[in-house]
């Protein structure tokens, strides 16, 4: 099994361009998320997933986009770059969305906005 | 305001000793409580988990512990090796926040042989 598969691993922006960060997990997991890991800083939650159809904001949801047409799949859209949304981006899923259940995490998007 | 603190400097231990790493948190009601590990440019890996109503739990050389009343809990690495050298990170997951995890900063360990 893969795990969670994040796509690119690294990428550069200017400023105001918009992109996609990919995420797909082959564990038929229900439960998926994105975070954004910055020095000194916890792991935040940007938005999340219950399962197909369902989305919701997490702590620091503004500039970001998300959708979840199929359980698989949980893209990450920035709308238009901002130099503060460079940050390493983690996608993680897991069996369910109760805290009992281990995340899986993907090895990460290192996104530099110029 | 609620908070979830980890150790900030950086733990620099010997092979061989316990490495003990502290998560605090403020102002939660954590049903439960993760910690993972991440090694430099992965993403975080699930070690353990412990629930509010257990006091430890243990896995191989690792051991976790939970005190509610303290707010706090302990990670200890028995018999620590060159490969435990990683940063760990804590999470806890509120009673109200219908499963979302809070991640605390993490704690880089360091394993000198």
């Amino acid at each position: 099994n893969a795990g969670v598969t994040q796509t690119p691993k690294f990428q550069v922006l200017k400023t105001g361009q918009s992109m996609t960060l990919q995420c797909a997990q082959d564990m038929n997991h229900e439960y998926m998320s994105w975070y954004r890991q910055d020095p000194g800083m916890g792991l935040r939650l940007i938005h999340y997933s219950v399962g197909a159809g369902i989305t919701d904001q997490g702590e620091v949801p503004n500039g970001y986009n998300v959708s979840r047409s199929t359980t698989e799949d949980f893209p990450l859209r920035l709308l238009s770059a901002a130099p503060s949304q460079t940050s390493v981006y983690f996608c993680a899923s897991s069996y369910s969305g109760r805290g009992n259940q281990p995340q899986h995490f993907g090895d990460g998007t290192r996104l530099s906005i110029l | 305001s609620q908070k979830i603190e980890q150790n900030s400097e950086a733990l620099n231990i010997q092979e061989g000793k316990t490495a003990t790493l502290t998560c605090n948190y403020t102002n939660y009601s954590p049903a439960y409580l993760q910690w993972y590990r991440q090694d430099p440019g992965r993403g975080p890996v699930f070690l353990l988990l412990i629930r509010e109503n257990e006091k430890e739990k243990r896995k191989e050389r690792l051991k976790v512990t939970f005190d509610t009343t303290l707010k706090q809990s302990l990670f200890h690495i028995t018999a620590s090796q060159p490969a435990d050298s990683a940063t760990y990170l804590c999470a806890l997951s509120p009673y109200n926040q219908g499963g979302k995890l809070i991640f605390g900063q993490g704690t880089e360990l360091s394993v000198k042989p």
